[in-house]
Order: structure tokens, then C-alpha cells, then sequence
């Protein structure tokens, strides 16, 4: 069975600093997608970046960046020159092909000014 | 992991049917949620349950209707949907602290529901 695990519950950094968040996951496919979304107080699910496994080269969204393992399994986000509107809580999820989706448990990360 | 489970997995249903998503919890959590996952947008949020107590209903249609009888069990009542209802639908629970933070989320593995 597929299984994703964010092993930082909470983090914290300071403004403008270069944060990673660490995503593992397990699956015997070879075809699927990773996200990353994120949750702020507002509670409405943002997604924040794609990655499709088959591609090698890593998705990035302005400031934020994956690196992207797959042989490790391995789907880290970093968010660079962090800004306080980054404070939110993170969810790593991996969709298989037929569309079943497995969210992680979340990393609350606080920007502190 | 058990730890939150959802019935059924599948559901097939057409439009005049009723119909209810379970979500159960066996974490001692004191929050759960509803989420909508589907092609054309990514995950929402549609529903929060603190204590029992709905705190959240992100203008979803009344054709959704939440019940929370108890903190482990949240259910979804469907009735009349239409087929743009299609979609996964994720229950998730996790532990609010007295200044109502909330910690990790623990994710069930969703309910497929397709409106015919």
C-alpha cells in the first residue's frame, strides 16, 4: 500500500530565510503524481506545486521548488526568501494513475518576523 | 494505517438518490473534516467539526448536508446531486489544542463518488 510522511510535525524560520520540508513516500507504481498544498489559516487548500513522476527535471512555482528523488522516494519542498504569508500548514500527497490519492499527516511552518 | 477509515469506497448514485458518506475516527481526535477532491480543482475544504460542533461550511450547496453525532463519526448526507458533483471525497480528523491550534491532519482514503 502506497503511504506519504512528513517527519517534521512543526517548523519554524525566519523571514526571508530558505526552508525545506521533507516528504517520503512508498509505492510499487511507477506512474503517478506528487503535490504539495498548503493550508493557511484561512483553512482553503492551496496547491502549491505539481509533479508528475515520470518527469525528471524538478516543478518550480516562483519561490517554491521540489527535489524531486525518485529512486529515494523521496519529494522535499523548498520555499526560498520566506515570507510571512507562508505561514501555513504543508501537505505532501501522491495520486496514483487511477486517481487514489494519499495525503501526508502536515508540517505547520511559522515565518517569524 | 486504520486510523481513520471511510464507507464506502466507491459509490455510484444517480440523481434523485440519497445517499451517506461515513467517516470514522479511531484516534481520539476532536476534529474531523470534510474535503472535496476533483479533476477540475484541488482539494477544498467543505466542512470542520470541532467537539461536535460544526465551525465551518464553506458555502456548499444544502444538497450536502454534514452530521456529527459524536467525535469519532462524521457522516455526509447526499441527496439530489448533480453529475459536476462527481468526485473524491476525503474526511480527515485531527487534535485542536485549547488555544485552538490545530496539529497534523490524518487523512481517510477518500470516498469515490460518481452522480450519474
Amino acid at each position: 500500500a502506497q503511504t506519504v510522511t512528513q517527519s517534521q510535525p512543526e517548523m519554524s524560520v525566519q523571514e526571508a530565510e530558505t526552508v525545506t520540508l521533507s516528504c517520503t513516500y512508498d509505492t510499487s507504481e511507477n506512474n503517478y503524481y506528487l503535490f504539495w498544498y498548503k493550508q493557511p489559516p484561512s483553512r482553503q487548500m492551496i496547491l502549491v506545486i505539481r509533479q508528475e513522476a515520470y518527469k525528471q527535471q524538478n516543478a518550480t512555482e516562483n519561490r517554491f521548488s521540489v527535489n524531486f528523488q525518485k529512486a529515494a522516494k523521496s519529494f522535499s519542498l523548498k520555499i526560498s526568501d520566506s515570507q510571512l504569508g507562508d505561514t501555513a500548514m504543508y501537505f505532501c500527497a501522491f495520486m496514483s494513475d487511477d486517481d487514489k490519492i494519499i495525503f501526508g499527516k502536515g508540517t505547520r511552518l511559522h515565518i517569524l518576523p | 494505517e486504520t486510523g481513520v477509515t471511510q464507507t464506502p469506497r466507491h459509490l455510484v448514485m444517480g440523481m434523485t438518490n440519497k445517499k451517506s458518506l461515513k467517516c470514522e475516527q479511531h484516534l481520539g481526535h476532536n476534529a474531523m473534516y470534510w474535503y472535496k477532491q476533483s479533476a477540475k480543482k484541488p482539494l477544498e475544504l467543505m466542512f470542520v467539526y470541532n467537539f461536535k460542533e460544526q465551525t465551518e461550511n464553506n458555502s456548499v450547496p444544502s444538497r450536502f448536508s454534514p452530521e456529527c453525532p459524536n467525535s469519532s463519526h462524521l457522516f455526509l448526507h447526499l441527496h439530489t446531486l448533480q453529475p459536476e458533483d462527481s468526485a473524491l471525497y476525503l474526511c480527515a480528523s485531527s487534535q485542536v489544542g485549547t488555544l485552538g491550534v490545530e496539529n497534523e491532519q490524518y487523512f481517510g482514503p477518500g470516498t469515490r463518488l460518481t452522480v450519474t
